[in-house]
């Protein structure tokens, strides 16, 4: 169960498009296709962005989409906003009522 | 509204146990699988244990099995979390969260904190 791979950190300037990705393995991200996408402010819990790696959950904007090549999930912000500046962690179901989550990546609005 | 609270944090010596819970109000709690994710300050999330809607089985990372039991009472809208053995490394918080049905977590408590130390 060895997390999924993010990157530290993205960043982008308001309006811009910022995309971070989750790399697993042939037996977690490339086998289902189960990744959901957390966000998180400092201080705060996880809140559930998307699942099912493109189903938006209810009330999320549709500026963040999900998408998943291989094995590697992508998360994509449009239109960025200040608001947008959190940490983001992916998560990959892995069989047997089992799951892991990426490391995080801290997203910085310019 | 929709709401998970948890409970039963605190500090503890290492090689010692504390149960942690979790009421849910607002969904129809025995529908839903649950899970036990947590955080270490200032690092990135952890799945910890997932048990179904009936409490039939129970899931758990490696790093915790053997070690951790997760369980619910349907009856009291409450699930739990029995922590044993706890190492330094169980210190983080941690938050309960509900199974979407779609292999995520739609709803999460705030969290409570275990401090594992000496």
């Amino acid at each position: 169960q060895s997390a999924l791979t993010q990157p530290a950190s993205v960043s982008g300037s308001p309006g811009q498009s910022i995309t971070i990705s989750c790399t697993g393995t042939s037996s977690d991200v490339g086998f289902y296709s189960y990744v959901s996408w957390y966000q998180q402010h400092p201080g705060k819990a996880p809140k559930l962005l998307i699942y099912d790696v493109t189903k938006r959950s209810s009330g999320v904007s549709n500026r963040f989409s999900g998408s998943k090549s291989g094995n590697t999930a992508s998360l994509t912000i449009s239109g960025l906003q200040a608001e947008d500046e959190a940490d983001y962690y992916c998560c990959s179901y892995v069989g047997a009522s089992t799951w892991v989550f990426g490391g995080g990546t801290q997203l910085t609005v310019l | 509204q929709v709401q998970l609270v948890e409970s039963g944090g605190g500090v503890v010596q290492p090689g010692g146990s504390l149960r942690l819970s979790c009421a849910a109000s607002g969904f129809t709690f025995g529908s839903f699988g649950m899970h036990w994710v947590r955080q270490a300050p200032g690092k990135g999330l952890e799945w910890v244990a997932y048990i179904p809607y009936d409490g039939s089985n129970t899931y758990y990372a490696d790093s915790v099995k053997g070690r951790f039991t997760i369980s619910r009472d349907n009856s009291k809208n409450t699930m739990h979390l029995q922590m044993d053995s706890l190492r330094a490394e169980d210190t983080t918080l941690y938050y309960c969260a509900k199974d979407s049905g779609t292999y995520a977590s739609d709803i999460w408590g705030h969290g409570t904190m275990v401090i594992v130390s000496s």
